[in-house]
């Protein structure tokens, strides 16, 4: 599985953008981008999946570049409520029974 | 409609003693998968059910660890006898065969397990 490097951590005013990047040099040519979103004392949360170029959803855009060695989740006007961590996720599609392969994640603190 | 719950939510117990974690899945997924985060690790992958039948048990740390899911709905994952590196979140999710988002799995909110 390819391993992922996220930065530990990232600070935010409320209001600004978000833009967490996450390293997956060895990814493989079928292997799909995912990130989740982790609340305290929550299980995590889906929030976005791509494979290419760019993906764009009401919570969250996913930017790809063309050789797919990164990604960048980016999270538009974050509010106090976007505080969490934020996983980055790298594998081959096999349909929706693939186990998930979670990584040390980026814990985003959000303040006013 | 329902998301995914885990009963109990907190267990406290001594070492060497059982413990049995519920996961009730959301209606209608057929996968379900247990996950668990010891303290200050990553969440792990334990295994993962289709329908009754164990798909995935490649993460199960070891034969301490049993898990069950009768009639293909709910499951349960028992630990006889707790040890304290037993202690941590235990994540359940599950997923719709076929669904539309790749991996797309939801998750209960975390059984945390206390072994003293």
């Amino acid at each position: 599985l390819a391993k992922t490097t996220q930065p530990i951590s990232m600070d935010s005013y409320e209001g600004q953008e978000v833009n967490i990047t996450c390293s997956h040099n060895n990814i493989a040519t079928n292997d799909y981008i995912t990130w989740y979103q982790q609340f305290p004392s929550q299980g995590p949360r889906f929030i976005i999946q791509g494979y290419k170029t760019k993906v764009t959803n009401e919570v969250a855009s996913l930017f790809i570049p063309a050789d797919r060695k990164s990604s960048t989740l980016s999270l538009p006007r974050v509010s106090l409520s976007d505080t969490a961590v934020y996983y980055c996720l790298v594998g081959a599609y096999t349909g929706t029974a693939s186990k998930l392969t979670f990584g040390t994640g980026t814990r985003l603190q959000v303040t006013l | 409609e329902a998301g995914v719950t885990q009963f109990p939510s907190h267990s406290v117990i001594e070492k060497g003693q059982t413990v049995t974690l519920r996961c009730d899945p959301i209606s209608g997924h057929d996968n379900l998968y247990w996950y668990r985060r010891v303290m200050g690790k990553e969440i792990k992958f334990l295994l993962h059910f289709v329908k009754e039948s164990k798909q995935d048990e490649s993460g199960m740390p070891n034969n301490r660890f049993l898990a069950e899911r009768t009639g293909g709905t709910y499951s349960t994952l028992k630990v006889q006898p707790a040890e304290l590196e037993d202690s941590g979140v235990y994540f359940c999710a599950s997923s719709q065969w076929g669904s539309g988002s790749y991996n797309e799995q939801f998750f209960g909110p975390g059984t945390r397990l206390t072994v003293l």
